[in-house]
């Protein structure tokens, strides 16, 4: 069972649509973190989010913690074929990390 | 950001046999993770490896299948032990630096 659950599982889009990409929990965590993985890479931290309500931008990127730190989302704007990857959520649980079943994302040109 | 140096990058090996994984950051850490990632899906973490003390395993994951090593703050490795083809997998060693996890390449390791 997955302490943090995202949706959508995948998702493919046209170059330029915007997207929500959801984490959410029944668990408090005292910070959460979005990744993105391209083949054969290691997992690139985009964003730490730590405090209830914080929002934080990123170019084109925006990313939400919830009030009661439980749930995160991350929202792209005009997407380009260069965000295509994985995108994963995490939350520091007990002095670890532990990470969602992550949303593979398409950006069709 | 931390980087993090792992190998070796893939490997094939045969059944029985063991692999060892070094990690190395280019700056001294207090905590590093491995994971394991199967292709296209998440993480999924195999020991928590501080400096100064044992390896922590979680659920599924045991200390002969998988010893880790910390011999100082910037390198550890990960073996696989008697492996069998269900280790097959990618190997990813991190360390938590900077408010987040830097990640290695990882290690893709075919067992036959």
């Amino acid at each position: 069972t997955q302490l943090l659950e995202q949706s959508p599982q995948f998702l493919s889009i046209q170059e330029g649509e915007n997207l929500t990409v959801y984490c959410n929990s029944s668990s408090v965590f005292s910070s959460l973190q979005w990744y993105r993985q391209e083949p054969g890479e290691g997992p690139v931290l985009l964003v730490t989010v730590v405090t209830g309500g914080e929002v934080k931008k990123l170019k084109r990127l925006t990313f939400q913690f919830g009030d009661a730190r439980k749930d995160s989302s991350l929202h792209i704007t005009a997407a380009q074929p260069g965000d295509t990857g994985l995108y994963l959520c995490a939350g520091a649980w007990n002095n670890d990390m532990r990470f969602g079943a992550g949303t593979r994302l398409t950006v069709k040109p | 950001s931390a980087v993090i140096s792992q190998k070796p990058s893939r490997d094939i090996c045969q059944r029985g046999t063991s692999l060892t994984i070094q990690c190395q950051v280019d700056s001294q850490v207090t905590m590093m993770f491995w994971y394991r990632q199967q292709p296209g899906q998440s993480l999924t973490l195999i020991a928590t490896a501080n400096q100064g003390s044992e390896a922590t395993y979680e659920s599924g994951f045991v200390i002969d299948k998988f010893p880790i090593s910390r011999p100082n703050l910037t390198f550890s490795t990960l073996t696989v032990s008697n492996m069998s083809p269900e280790d097959s997998s990618i190997y990813l060693c991190s360390a938590y630096t900077q408010g987040g996890l830097h990640f290695g390449n990882g290690t893709r390791l075919t067992v036959t």
